[in-house]
């Protein structure tokens, strides 16, 4: 069964520009959820999709957003990127979310805000 | 808010020897804990997870320990490995299904 996907890898963005990010989770999973890494902050979940629903949302700005397709692929979008935003973006899936199911991550994207 | 925070930043250990990672939490409604191992350029791998109605859960070669009295929850790597060189993050998990992440520890075997 193929893994987590998520494209791009690598992504060199400008301030102010806006990022649209890809994840395909493993077939029959219904939850996504996306985390930003950082070395200071460690892993910080950004929210949860399920159902093409957003169930969950942790505490980041409104400039990022995200959805979910009826084949469970999610996107992520960042608008008016922020040196700040430079992180590594982890997608993850489960059968259904939340405690009891076992996410998978993808690899990430590496994003690059100059 | 919820914090998640592990004692150590790194950890040295001899091929061999027992690993022990320490995680402590704040929330007390918290009912659900993972530990991931992050290897570098890979995302988060799950290695084992544990419920607030338990004390103690083996896996192979790693136990996981939690004790809600004083919210601490520590992750040991029997025979340690090369290969079990990492990050390894706690996670809890509260109502909610959200995922709250400690900064991770950072072990390396030495052989």
């Amino acid at each position: 069964k193929a893994g987590v996907t998520q494209t791009p890898r690598y992504l060199i963005k400008t301030r102010g520009q806006q990022v649209t990010l890809s994840c395909s989770p493993i077939s029959g999973h219904r939850s996504v959820s996306w985390y930003q890494q950082t070395p200071g902050q460690g892993l910080q979940f950004l929210f949860e999709y399920f159902s093409e629903t957003q169930r969950n949302k942790g505490n980041f700005p409104g400039r990022f957003s995200g959805r979910q397709f009826s084949n469970s692929r999610s996107e992520m979008n960042v608008s008016t990127l922020e040196l700040g935003d430079s992180a590594l973006y982890l997608c993850a899936s489960s059968i259904a979310g939340g405690s009891g199911y076992e996410q998978y991550f993808g690899p990430g994207t590496r994003l690059t805000v100059t | 808010g919820e914090s998640v925070g592990l004692h150590l930043p790194t950890l040295s250990v001899q091929e061999g020897d027992n690993s022990i990672i320490n995680c402590a939490y704040s929330n007390s409604a918290s009912d659900y804990f993972i530990w991931y191992k992050q290897e570098s350029g890979k995302g988060p791998q799950f290695i084992i997870d544990i419920r607030s109605n338990m004390d103690k859960r083996q896996g192979q070669r790693v136990t996981v320990l939690l004790n809600k009295t004083v919210k601490h929850l520590s992750l040991q790597i029997a025979a340690t490995q090369p290969g079990d060189s990492a990050v390894y993050f706690c996670a809890d998990v509260m109502t909610g299904n959200q995922f709250y992440f400690g900064t991770g520890t950072s072990l390396t075997v030495i052989p």
